[in-house]
C-alpha cells in the first residue's frame, strides 16, 4: 500500500514559536504534494501545494526533497489559530485527484 | 455558492440497514469523491468520479456503492451496514486542469454510527 507517514505529536509549542512538521511518502512517483489543515471534527482545507522549488505562504513554508520522498512545513510566530492538524497529502497524478492522506500531525499553540 | 455539501450530518443505523449518504457540489466540478476518516487513520478513498457517468473504486471500495448521473451529485449507497463502517464520511470536488484546480474542496461530512 502506497502510505504517507507523519509524526502524529501532539506538538504543544507556545505563541510565537517556530515549528517544524515533516512528512515522507513511499511512492517515488508521486508526482503532487500538498498540506491540508483540519480543525475538530471539521473537513479538511487545502493549506498549500507544495513544489519542487519551495515555497511561502506568510508564515507558512512548505519544502519537497524528491530525492528523500521527504515533505516538511514550517509554522513562524505561531497564532492560538494555528491550532489544527495539518494533513500531508500525496498525489499520484499533476491533477491531484489521486490522493493519499497521511494521518495527520496535531498541534496546540497555547498562550 | 454554497460549495460541496452532504446530507445528513449524522446518521445511526443498525446492522445490516441500507442507506444513501448525499453529496451536491454547485462549482461544476468534473472531479468528486468520497473518502471516509477513521481514528488514527488518514482519510481513506471509498469511489470516486471523473465526470457524470464514470465512477470507479478507491482503496476501500467494499459494501459502498455510487453513481453520478449529473455533475452535481455523487451519492454513496451502503447496501447492508456493518459496524466497521462506523466512519466520518467526507465527500469532496474538484476541477484539475483550472488554475489552483488540485484543491480538493471537502463537504463538512457526515458521521455515520452502525450498531
Amino acid at each position: 500500500r502506497k502510505e504517507v507517514e507523519q509524526d502524529p505529536g501532539p506538538f504543544n509549542v507556545p505563541e510565537g514559536a517556530t515549528v517544524a512538521f515533516n512528512c515522507t511518502y513511499s511512492n517515488s512517483a508521486s508526482q503532487s504534494f500538498f498540506w491540508y489543515r483540519q480543525d475538530c471534527r471539521k473537513e479538511p482545507k487545502l493549506l498549500m501545494s507544495v513544489y519542487s522549488s519551495g515555497n511561502e505562504d506568510g508564515r507558512f513554508t512548505a519544502q519537497l526533497n524528491r530525492a528523500s520522498q521527504y515533505i516538511s512545513l514550517l509554522i513562524r510566530d505561531s497564532k492560538l489559530s494555528d491550532s489544527a492538524t495539518y494533513l500531508c497529502v500525496v498525489g499520484e497524478n499533476q491533477a491531484g485527484t489521486a490522493l493519499i492522506f497521511g494521518k495527520g500531525t496535531t498541534l496546540s499553540v497555547s498562550s | 455558492n454554497a460549495g460541496v455539501t452532504q446530507t445528513p450530518k449524522f446518521q445511526v443505523l443498525k446492522t445490516g440497514q441500507s442507506m444513501t449518504l448525499q453529496c451536491a457540489q454547485d462549482m461544476n466540478h468534473e472531479y468528486m469523491s468520497w473518502y471516509r476518516q477513521d481514528p488514527g487513520m488518514g482519510l481513506r478513498l471509498i469511489h470516486y468520479s471523473v465526470g457524470a457517468g464514470i465512477t470507479d473504486q478507491g482503496e476501500v471500495p467494499n459494501g459502498y456503492n455510487v453513481s453520478r448521473s449529473t455533475t452535481e451529485d455523487f451519492p454513496l449507497r451502503l447496501l447492508s451496514a456493518a459496524p466497521s463502517q462506523t466512519s466520518v464520511y467526507f465527500c469532496a470536488s474538484s476541477q484539475p486542469g483550472l488554475a489552483g484546480g488540485n484543491e480538493q474542496f471537502f463537504g463538512p461530512g457526515t458521521r455515520l454510527t452502525v450498531l
